[in-house]
């Protein structure tokens, strides 16, 4: 069993709906948590950031973390076309100099216009 | 926003040729990787250094070799290309959160 699971979709959605992306994890230690956009063959965007638990918003994005249930989402509200793209979470401990994140397997977006 | 760079964007080369892969940040990150992704594929570490003389193997075992003579400069090296190395190559760095990452090289090996 992977210790970051995303379910891979894809997910296709009307213009204007409220998207909602999750994540779920095994390791109780993970504390950081990332939200990343990618377009296809580009490099992967950082989205939103969150340390521990609680909700992050940044325009139409929201980041919730759900710690006791190893369990986090992202929320995209008003969706656009330019929104399609893959979806990745990944997190990682707060394991001194550690950074190597854990990823999940994306979920691909697609918003019809 | 991040400053990391990436060239060549695109490489078409021929079996048995060496190669390297450039990428440089401006942002003084001390922590720099590599990863290899096929297209709709996951993200794979092939690298990563966390300082000047650093350096070590990902999760993915790769061919390539890596480089940190210079904070800012992360060279990868392929000493001979074959066509399973085809795929793209993605940088990233990082200094206290999270990475942040380059547009990527796509490498075919013909």
């Amino acid at each position: 069993q992977k210790e970051v699971e995303q379910d891979p979709g894809p997910l296709s959605v009307p213009e204007g709906a409220i998207v909602s992306l999750n994540c779920t994890y095994s390791n109780s230690a993970f504390q950081y948590f990332m939200w990343y956009r990618q377009y296809s063959r580009k490099g992967p965007e950082l989205l939103m950031y969150t340390y521990s638990s609680g909700n992050k918003e940044d325009g139409r994005f929201t980041a919730q973390v759900d710690k006791s249930s190893k369990y986090i989402s992202l929320f995209i509200r008003d969706s656009q076309p330019s929104d399609s793209a893959t979806y990745l979470c990944a997190m990682t401990t707060n394991a001194g100099n550690n950074r190597k994140l854990i990823w999940g397997l994306g979920t691909s977006l697609a918003v019809n216009p | 926003e991040a400053d990391i760079y990436q060239t060549p964007r695109y490489l078409v080369i021929g079996t048995g040729k060496k190669i390297t892969l450039e990428c440089s940040q401006t942002m003084g990150h001390d922590k720099m990787y590599w990863y290899q992704q096929d297209p709709g594929m996951e993200l794979h570490l092939i690298h990563y250094s966390y300082g000047v003389n650093s350096t070590e193997k990902g999760d993915l075992s790769s061919e390539s070799t890596v480089s940190r003579i210079r904070t800012e400069h992360f060279p990868l090296t392929l000493e001979s290309a074959r066509p399973s190395h085809t795929s793209q190559y993605l940088c990233a760095s990082s200094l206290t959160g999270p990475q942040y990452f380059g547009p990527g090289t796509r490498l075919t090996v013909t």
